[in-house]
């Protein structure tokens, strides 16, 4: 089983859509969850942090669900801007971890 | 703050040939991760130091790859000889890890170094 799973999509929604991802992880004892962007061509870059008691960020909202090891992320109102690859981060337990990236999940957003 | 530098931006190299990327963390970071990126296999890690030690190197695909961190400053990898498949997208990245937490704050990506080898 990979340590961070995502459907890589592409995910296809209309301006003013909401769309959802989901992003399961594998070790229970992760506890650092993050939600990266990346552009065509561009390196990634920090979206939002996932703390436990879910965040939100203008159009954009965070869930951690530890018991069933997922993180997810709520796009409202789509914009065309929000067309790009959505990474998920995660984590390991104790100790010095690695930060394993999720293979990404796309999205278009379209007039 | 001038984040996280790499260079070259881009490289082309002949098959067969040494191949070195840098890299400049953010100052005062004490993580750093370098990845490679292509359609097929997406982001993979292939290293990671923490206070300039190497502490997980299991990505790196053979012993053709190499890194260093000489300080807390630079970084190197280094692919000798570079082959036709080692053509990606290279990212180094950086981070504060909390030690005894087993956390990090959010890691912050260079721009990237485009190889082809040919």
């Amino acid at each position: 089983r990979k340590e961070v799973e995502q459907d890589p999509g592409p995910f296809n929604v209309p301006e003013g859509a909401t769309v959802a991802f989901n992003c399961t992880y594998s070790n229970s004892a992760s506890q650092s969850f993050f939600w990266y962007r990346q552009d065509c061509r561009k390196e990634p870059k920090l979206l939002m942090s996932v703390y436990s008691s879910g965040n939100e960020d203008g159009r954009f909202t965070a869930q951690l669900n530890r018991a069933s090891q997922y993180i997810s992320l709520l796009i409202r109102d789509s914009k065309l801007s929000d067309s790009a690859t959505y990474l998920c981060v995660v984590n390991g337990g104790t100790g010095f971890q690695k930060l394993v990236f999720g293979t990404g999940t796309r999205l278009l957003v379209s007039p | 703050d001038a984040g996280v530098i790499q260079s070259p931006r881009h490289e082309v190299t002949e098959m067969g040939q040494e191949v070195t990327l840098r890299c400049k963390p953010i100052s005062g970071h004490n993580s750093l991760f370098w990845y490679r990126q292509t359609m097929m296999r997406g982001l993979e890690l292939l290293i990671y130091f923490n206070n300039n030690v190497p502490i997980d190197d299991s990505g790196m695909p053979e012993d053709r790859f190499s890194a260093k961190m000489p300080n807390a400053s630079f970084s190197t990898l280094k692919i000798q000889p570079s082959e036709p498949r080692d053509s990606a997208v290279y990212f180094c990245a950086s981070s504060l890890s909390r030690r005894g937490l087993g956390s990090f704050t959010e890691a912050f990506f260079g721009q990237g170094t485009r190889l082809t080898v040919v």
